[in-house]
């Protein structure tokens, strides 16, 4: 069984500030993780993923995230948040080398950036 | 951008009627998945399909079924609204590669109120 937990429903950072959203998984098979953003009315876009080549990994928008298989983690940070990062945040897994990509979704992190 | 759409994207209807969504896309993509948002339990799966009339259940499939007659089409019927089926439903794609399901893209989502 897999899950996921989204520490902090809500997060605020000042402008220029350090961007840290914080998501830990539960999986029983290797796993493939996502970070995706939501931007107001809209759908979901891929921020980033890791699929057991490199521990860290690079996104759009300046977003990356580091594997850690030791502490269950997959935690997303930006250096300097900009006004346009305010937007939901999910994490998410999926099974690996699961024939089907099934994916279960953390309970989603509202960012929001202060002038 | 991913070629996927979702009709309609807004949808008024009363409790007991039958409703049908729409996922169509244009990326001949083999999965195909359904999703509910709601607050505070982000993204769940409702059923999903690896294949033209190849369904499976999701996690709360219950007063929901699928049908997918074509590739490029996913089907989403309520068979008779109840008013905790409202919510924003999200399709999703993903194809298959190296042997592993990759991302999934979203389409634009369906905001459905039952009175």
């Amino acid at each position: 069984a897999q899950s996921v937990t989204q520490l902090g429903s809500h997060v605020s950072v000042s402008e220029g500030a350090l961007v840290l959203l914080r998501c830990n998984y539960s999986s029983s098979v290797p796993p493939y993780l996502f970070w995706y953003v939501q931007y107001p009315n809209q759908g979901l876009q891929l921020l980033l993923k890791y699929t057991s080549a490199a521990t860290l990994v690079k996104g759009i928008n300046g977003f990356e995230a580091e594997f850690k298989k030791s502490e269950t983690s997959f935690h997303l940070t930006k250096p300097s948040a900009h006004m346009s990062d305010a937007a939901e945040y999910f994490c998410a897994v999926s099974g690996g080398s699961s024939n089907t990509g099934k994916l279960i979704f953390g309970q989603g992190t509202t960012l929001q950036v202060k002038p | 951008d991913a070629g996927i759409t979702q009709s309609p994207r807004h949808k008024v209807t009363e409790t007991g009627t039958p409703v049908t969504l729409r996922c169509h896309q244009t990326e001949n993509h083999r999965y195909m998945y359904w999703y509910r948002q709601d607050p505070g339990h982000g993204l769940r799966l409702i059923h999903y399909s690896y294949g033209v009339k190849d369904t499976d259940k999701g996690e709360v499939s219950d007063g929901y079924s699928v049908s997918r007659s074509k590739t490029e089409d996913f089907l989403l019927t309520l068979e008779s609204a109840t008013s905790s089926q409202t919510s924003v439903y999200f399709c999703a794609i993903s194809e298959s590669r190296g042997g592993a399901v990759d991302t999934q893209y979203f389409g634009p989502g369906t905001r459905l109120t039952v009175l």
